[in-house]
């Protein structure tokens, strides 16, 4: 059964960085690409990042560019998120999700999500 | 970037009806769009994608269809367990982006 399960989430004040990671299992974690989405409350879903199986490929929106990192360990079947210089609207449930092969960039598979709050 | 636009913004439906939700792209995606729905607390859930392929263990009655510009996801025969928000998304080029989604009440 594949399963995503996301960490990491918390409060934070705004300036300050969180590491989310996300625990793959039930397939072959380093043969798909993976992204991640975020839903600020009560709003609808934004792309955050992807990053291709081998982490050849890499792409933010300009929302985050140059604040946040993505990155995986296919040796420990997990994707991360370094998000550095946050902002309140960076508030959101953030989702992982895994492509649905061949880099489609459809995804078929997320995890529950994890809260992050940006407040002082 | 594409922005993506879906109307209606809400709909309400009895059991049994026929929903339509149209999707349509600020230019040509060709076929590289997919549908979701998701429950209130709850993940997305993929339902269709390449705009028409039915995602496996997703009930016959949703189909999508169109390319180009405008799409379109119908639910043939509205079930209970069918409320919820549909998002279209599309993947014909970066940034990947995300229709503002429709939500689905049971009258």
């Amino acid at each position: 059964e594949v399963q995503l399960v996301e960490s990491g989430g918390g409060l934070v004040k705004p300036g300050g960085s969180l590491r989310l990671s996300c625990a793959a299992s039930g397939f072959t974690f380093s043969s798909y690409s993976m992204i991640w989405v975020r839903q600020a409350p009560g709003k609808g879903l934004e792309w955050v990042s992807s990053i291709s199986s081998s982490s050849s490929y890499i792409y933010y929106p300009d929302s985050v560019k140059g604040r946040f990192t993505i990155s995986r360990d296919n040796a420990k079947n997990s994707l991360y998120l370094q998000m550095n210089s946050l902002r309140a609207e960076d508030t959101a449930v953030y989702y992982c999700a895994r492509d649905e092969g061949g880099g489609s960039y459809f995804f078929d598979y997320w995890g529950q999500g994890t809260l992050v709050t940006v407040s002082s | 970037d594409i922005q993506m636009t879906q109307s209606p913004s809400s709909v309400s439906a009895s059991v049994g009806d026929r929903v339509t939700i149209t999707c349509r792209a600020s230019q040509g995606i060709r076929s590289w769009l997919a549908w979701y729905q998701q429950k209130p607390g709850k993940a997305p859930k993929l339902l269709i994608y390449a705009a028409s392929s039915l995602q496996s263990g997703v009930p016959s009655r949703f189909s999508g269809s169109g390319s180009g510009t405008d799409f379109t996801l119908t639910i043939s025969s509205l079930q209970p367990e069918d409320f919820g928000n549909y998002y279209c998304q599309q993947a014909n080029s970066f940034p990947l982006t995300f229709g503002p989604g429709t939500k689905v009440d049971i009258k």
